[in-house]
Parts: C-alpha cells; sequence; structure tokens
C-alpha cells in the first residue's frame, strides 16, 4: 500500500460545480497535512495547511480524519482557474524530513 | 522578491556526462532539497540539507551528488551513474525541518532529458 493515496482522476466539472478530493494516508502517527496546487508543467505551490478542526480559505475548505486517516479537499464555485492537479502532503512526524507526497489529482474545470 | 532560482529551465544531457543543476534562494532559508518528479508519481526526495556543509541522501539518491557550501546555494549533479535520469527536478527550501506549519517553497523545475 502507498504511503498517500489520491485518485488520479481526472475529475471534470463545470464551472460552478462543487468539487471534493480524498487522499488517504497509512502511517498513523502522521502529524503535518497539506495541500498543494502544481499546474501543467510548473512547480508545486503551497494551497493550504490542513489543521485538526479543519480550516477554510475562501472557496477552499480542507478537513482531517484521523480515525479513518485522509484529509479532504473541498472546492465550491469552482472556476476555470481552478483547473491543476492538487498534491496531497504529509508528513509523518513533527518537523524531519520524511514528507511524502501524493501523485496528485488532476482537476478539469469547463465552461 | 524572494524566491527559488533554478536553471536550467530545459537541460539536454547525452549518455555517460555528468550535469549540474542549479538551485539558489534569497529567502534565508536553513533548508534546501532536490526532488525528482516522473509522470504519475508523486515527488521523490533525493537529497536535503539542513545547514551549510552538511547534507543527507533521500530515498533515491544513487547516481546524484549535493553540495552546500554556501546557504543560497544547493547544486545538484546527476551523474553517468543515474541510469534512468529523465524527469522534471524541483529544488525546494524551508524555514527549518521543525517549523509547523512548515510549507516548502519550490523552485519553477529543470526538465532534463537524456539524447
Amino acid at each position: 500500500r502507498k504511503e498517500v493515496e489520491q485518485d488520479p482522476g481526472p475529475f471534470n466539472v463545470p464551472e460552478g460545480a462543487t468539487v471534493a478530493f480524498n487522499c488517504t494516508y497509512s502511517n498513523s502517527a502522521s502529524q503535518s497535512f497539506f495541500w498543494y496546487r502544481q499546474d501543467c508543467r510548473k512547480e508545486p505551490k503551497l494551497l493550504m495547511s490542513v489543521y485538526s478542526s479543519g480550516n477554510e480559505d475562501g472557496r477552499f475548505t480542507a478537513q482531517l480524519n484521523r480515525a479513518s486517516q485522509y484529509i479532504s479537499l473541498l472546492i465550491r464555485d469552482s472556476k476555470l482557474s481552478d483547473s491543476a492537479t492538487y498534491l496531497c502532503v504529509v508528513r509523518p512526524y513533527t518537523g524531519g524530513f520524511k514528507t511524502i507526497f501524493g501523485a496528485g489529482t488532476r482537476l478539469f474545470v469547463k465552461a | 522578491d524572494g524566491g527559488i532560482t533554478q536553471s536550467p529551465k530545459y537541460l539536454f544531457r547525452k549518455e555517460g556526462q555528468n550535469v549540474t543543476l542549479s538551485c539558489e534562494q534569497n529567502l534565508n532559508h536553513d533548508a534546501m532539497y532536490w526532488y525528482r518528479q516522473d509522470p504519475g508519481q508523486g515527488l521523490r526526495l533525493i537529497y536535503y540539507s539542513q545547514i551549510v556543509n552538511d547534507f543527507q541522501k533521500g530515498d533515491i539518491a544513487e547516481g546524484y551528488s549535493v553540495s552546500r557550501e554556501k546557504k543560497e546555494s544547493f547544486p545538484l549533479t546527476v551523474t553517468s551513474a543515474q541510469k534512468n535520469p529523465t524527469a522534471f527536478y524541483l529544488c525546494a527550501s524551508s524555514i527549518g525541518a521543525g517549523v509547523i506549519p512548515d510549507g516548502y517553497t519550490f523552485g519553477s523545475g529543470t526538465r532534463l532529458t537524456v539524447v
């Protein structure tokens, strides 16, 4: 089993739709969680950290479910500019360098 | 503006050649990293450095070498021993290892192709 697993997609949604991605992780000792966005042939950029209580940033909501070992990203009112690959990132413990990147979920938002 | 600069953007290597990828940051970050990205796979850690004159192997260090003589610079050499070097190489930095939350800042990447 991979340490971090994501549905590769692609998810094809119309503008204005709500879309959600999940990411599962295998190490129950994982402490830090992030969502990164990567545009085609570009570098990943931090979208948001994921906190235990869940957090929201505009149209984006991230949640953590420790019992089931997954994190989620919800995008409301999708825009064409949201089209990208979304990477789930997990760190097994506080600090350190064992950061695991998921392979990403591709999203296409259509007009 | 602070950031990470990688060069070149595209690099072509002949079989048996060593090539060096440049990575420079002006963010005053202590930690720097090299990742490799292949299609359909997550980023894989090649080498990392916590401080000047110190670096550690990541998960796929074979066929690669690095140096960290200056805080700002962390060049990666892809040697002829790396049998499948064609990939997208990403350099990243972070304030340190123990800062939470500690996201990475990435450079724009170098796309290496063996010809």
